[in-house]
């Protein structure tokens, strides 16, 4: 199965911060990547798919690029509501792997 | 009302089998261009993807469950369903169904991610 990591896996920041989150597949993937935020309690919300689409309705300050094996996801203008964990997960392979997640608290 | 509505029993013992449902609300659990997923979570934990079903009865399973795991969709009842059988205290976890959109072209599908979540059920293996 398709392996996916990320880096960081936690990250302090602050309101108005940039933040950039790697996530790196085991494999080439073409662009069959998506990005997701989970806060507590609540079920993942996407944020991107194919690698760089936005999805309807996320802000602009989220963007994703990559493609192969290497994919990454920034946060401009860090906002309150950001704070949260992120997964990036690879629907490549039928078997759709997620990454272990980036946590994006407080500094 | 909810798109996706999982349920299911919050308590299981050792050795049992589990079997949760997934209620859609609308009519898209047979449509061709959907596909159904089942993720967990345990407690603390990052997401694992289970398995997935297509066009009614195209599965794909995680190797490590592929003996346990069974996904099927019953359109009569709008529902998605999820079995694992020999549960032990590591399957305890919040159980999410999802959707995502597939293409289906005359050769290998396509798959986008995950749009559509359930709230996600409570699972406890415990005697």
């Amino acid at each position: 199965a398709i392996q996916l990591t990320q880096s960081p896996s936690s990250l302090s920041a602050s309101v108005g911060d940039r933040v950039t989150i790697t996530c790196r597949a085991s494999e080439g993937i073409s662009r069959s990547l998506a990005w997701y935020q989970q806060k507590p309690g609540k079920a993942p919300k996407v944020l991107t798919y194919e690698a760089s689409i936005l999805q309807s309705g996320v802000p602009a300050r989220f963007s994703a690029t990559g493609s192969g094996t290497t994919f990454t996801l920034t946060i401009t203008n860090l906002q309150p509501e950001d704070f949260a964990t992120y997964y990036c997960q690879q629907l490549h392979s039928h078997v759709f792997t997620f990454g272990p997640g980036t946590k994006v608290d407080i500094k | 009302q909810e798109l996706l509505q999982e349920s299911g029993p919050r308590l299981v013992k050792p050795s049992e089998t589990l079997s949760l449902a997934c209620t859609v609300s609308d009519d898209s659990v047979s449509a061709a261009n959907y596909y159904w997923s089942w993720i967990r979570q345990p407690p603390g934990m990052g997401l694992e993807f289970l398995g997935s079903i297509y066009s009614s009865r195209v599965t794909n399973y995680t190797p490590s469950l592929k003996s346990r795991i069974t996904i099927s969709v019953a359109t009569s009842g709008s529902q998605v369903s999820l079995r694992l059988t020999s549960m032990t205290a590591a399957d305890t976890a919040v159980y999410y169904c999802a959707r995502g959109n597939v293409v289906t072209p005359p050769t290998n599908p396509h798959f986008f991610g995950q749009d559509v979540w359930g709230q996600g059920t409570t699972v406890i293996v415990s005697s």
